[in-house]
């Protein structure tokens, strides 16, 4: 059974770098089968897919437009785990963030996800 | 990138009703849709995938069908724990899009 656990702060202030990781078990970051989503969740932009990170032979990463010029997801194969990093923050960011897996042959269906954190943009 | 729209947005039943959820897409997205429950505080839970395959241990109240643009979500006799809010999500064009949501509430 996948499990993913999410962790990292509630509370960022604008222009700064919101940081979360998901930690997995039961599943591996390097598995070339799977990707390794962050996705959100706001009552203004509903669920919003950000970006993914995944391993097919090397490693490749996709994010959205609408953030591309912020974010960053890295694995961390040595701590089984990735992270996203985004970048100068502003209230409209505010929102609950979901690590998220999907897997081939469904690639973009996502069968497990994180707890959720709730990620509040303010100073 | 692909529109996703259902209707309704909120729907009242009773238990026991038979409940219908419909999800368009702006283009054809063949058969590569999604439905997903989420229970307040909770991540989305992934119900059906391919348009119509049930996910393991989904009731069988729970159906899908549909393809190309038009989709439906039939719940065919409401439970107590399937008042929740209903999300279709295209896993056929990057980047993938959801729906705004249905909520299904006590009538």
């Amino acid at each position: 059974q996948v499990q993913l656990q999410q962790s990292g702060p509630g509370l960022v202030k604008p222009s700064q770098t919101l940081s979360l990781t998901c930690a997995i078990s039961g599943d591996s970051v390097s598995n070339n089968r799977a990707a390794w989503n962050w996705i959100r969740q706001s009552p203004s932009r509903g669920l919003e897919w950000l970006g993914r990170t995944y391993y097919r032979s090397k490693l490749y990463n996709d994010y959205a437009l609408s953030v591309r010029s912020r974010i960053t997801i890295n694995p961390d194969t040595s701590k089984n785990q990735f992270s996203l990093q985004l970048n100068s923050v502003t209230p409209e960011d505010t929102a609950v963030y979901y690590c998220a897996r999907d897997e081939a042959p469904h690639s973009g269906r996502f069968d497990y996800w994180g707890q959720g954190t709730l990620v509040t943009v303010s100073s | 990138d692909i529109q996703m729209t259902q209707s309704p947005s909120t729907l009242s039943a009773s238990v026991g009703d038979r409940v219908t959820i419909t999800c368009r897409a702006s283009q054809s997205i063949t058969t590569w849709l999604a439905w997903y429950q989420q229970k307040p505080g909770k991540a989305p839970n992934l119900l059906i995938s391919k348009a119509s395959t049930l996910e393991s241990g989904v009731p069988s109240t729970f159906s899908g069908s549909g393809s190309g643009t038009e989709f439906t979500l039939t719940i065919s006799s409401l439970q107590p724990d399937d008042f929740a809010t209903y999300y279709c999500q295209q896993y056929h064009t990057f980047p993938w899009t959801f729906g705004q949501g249905t909520k299904v509430e006590i009538k």
